[in-house]
């Protein structure tokens, strides 16, 4: 069974409008998650963390949590074609010493 | 400038040989890792160490080594016991989290490791 689960995509927007990326994981006693944007040969950076149900914004990001749900989705606001890239989430695991699941991650295409 | 470099960037190995990979960062991180990233996949976990002279098998360690001499440097040795070693390596180095959390892990700009 798969930790971390995304879909692959493409997601494919306009410009201005919002991107919407979901991400499910399996371990119910996670307790950090977190969001990386991966372009194309590049490595991952960091866009938000997040730790707590509820709503977390920065900028055009807002980070999503349910836990309840075992759920953790980001929005993208006024997606830009910079925004373009793939997405990954990850989910912390704890066993003894903790260490991140990442999900393959969403491709995210915005169309100017 | 603080920040995690790797080195080479990209690297050729031919079949039976073992290469390192370095990966040094000054941030003054206790913990670093490594993992592995083929082409529409997910990072998966090869080693990590939270402390010096520490480290522990990821999910997929099978023939591959480290060491972690230094705070600063965690280098891994792809063997020859790795059947398929062709991928992009990506570094990463964190604070130790407290209670169960784990903190942010920031990653070096990796080494694309190709087998001729």
């Amino acid at each position: 069974q798969k930790e971390v689960e995304q879909n692959s995509g493409p997601l494919s927007v306009p410009e201005g409008a919002i991107a919407s990326l979901n991400c499910t994981y399996s371990d119910r006693v996670s307790q950090s998650f977190f969001w990386y944007r991966q372009y194309s040969g590049k490595s991952p950076e960091l866009i938000m963390s997040i730790y707590s149900n509820g709503d977390k914004e920065d900028g055009r990001f807002t980070a999503q949590l349910n836990k309840a749900s075992q759920y953790v989705s980001l929005l993208i606001r006024d997606s830009q074609p910079s925004d373009s890239a793939t997405y990954l989430c990850a989910v912390n695991r704890y066993s003894g010493y903790s260490t991140l699941t990442f999900g393959k991650g969403t491709m995210l295409l915005v169309s100017p | 400038d603080g920040g995690i470099t790797q080195s080479p960037k990209y690297l050729f190995r031919k079949e039976g040989q073992n290469v390192t990979l370095s990966c040094e960062q000054n941030l003054n991180h206790d913990a670093m890792y490594w993992y592995r990233q083929d082409p529409g996949q997910g990072l998966r976990l090869i080693y990590y160490s939270q402390i010096v002279n520490d480290f522990q098998k990821g999910d997929i360690a099978e023939g591959y080594s480290v060491s972690r001499e230094k705070k600063e440097s965690f280098p891994l040795t792809v063997t020859s016991a790795q059947k398929n070693p062709t991928a992009f390596y990506l570094c990463a180095s964190s604070i130790l989290g407290t209670s169960g959390r784990t903190d942010t892990q920031y990653f070096g700009p990796g080494t694309r490791l190709t087998v001729l």
